[in-house]
């Protein structure tokens, strides 16, 4: 079985905070993807990254980075200097395709304020 | 423009009573899902597909059906919605060839089941 764990439910920072939020994943495969998606106040979902287990460079897009452990099983993804267009739900998700044909496994989300 | 559509996205029914949300891509992507939404659970996965014909149970699956005749369309079928499927549906589409590329979302359709 395949699990994803975001442990924080809500996060509340001022504009220009750095914000950090965790994931934590479970998966027996050894090949597998990580994905995040946000869900702004809208409502719509909009992908931000995905991941193979094969990478384990982080990325950094902007003000955005990911930071991929393995050791740890962890996906953790960071705002720098957040602005109040990052408030969103944020989703960490895990597909592994050899034990789970394409079932796409979701974390509960972490909600991010940005207050002015 | 390359998109997803949800139909209807807002419905209010009676328990008991068949009702068939629609979804449509035009991407020509193989893969389909249907996820639910509700507060404090994340999104959890009802039923994908892989390509015409081809349906998978995903974590959720109890209380839905899905076909897919057409490549571009997976409608999800509740025969007979009970109160706790009040929810956030959400219908996406993917490429994938070997892996699950990005999910491309729907805009949701907020059913209600009194």
């Amino acid at each position: 079985a395949q699990k994803v764990t975001q442990a924080q439910t809500e996060i509340s920072v001022v504009e220009k905070e750095d914000v950090t939020l965790d994931c934590v994943y479970e998966t027996r495969d050894t090949t597998y993807y990580l994905f995040w998606y946000k869900q702004p106040p809208s409502g719509e979902l909009v992908f931000l990254i995905r991941r193979n287990s094969f990478d384990e460079q982080n990325e950094i897009s902007g003000r955005y980075s990911w930071n991929f452990q393995k050791s740890t099983s962890s996906f953790n993804f960071t705002i720098t200097a957040s602005q109040v267009v990052d408030s969103a739900v944020y989703f960490c998700a895990l597909s592994a395709p050899r034990s789970n044909d394409y079932k796409l496994s979701f974390g509960a989300g972490t909600t991010v304020t940005v207050r002015a | 423009e390359a998109q997803v559509t949800q139909n209807p996205r807002y419905l209010i029914t009676v328990t008991g009573k068949k009702l068939t949300v629609t979804c449509s891509q035009n991407m020509n992507h193989e893969y389909m899902s249907w996820y639910r939404q509700d507060p404090g659970l994340g999104l959890r996965q009802i039923y994908y597909s892989m390509n015409v014909e081809a349906t998978d149970k995903g974590d959720v699956p109890e209380g839905y059906k899905v076909s897919r005749k057409e490549k571009r369309n997976f409608p999800l079928i509740l025969e007979s919605p009970s109160p706790n499927q009040t929810s956030l549906y959400f219908c996406a589409s993917s490429t994938h060839v070997g892996i699950l590329g990005e999910l491309f979302f729907g805009e949701g359709s907020r059913l209600t089941v009194l």
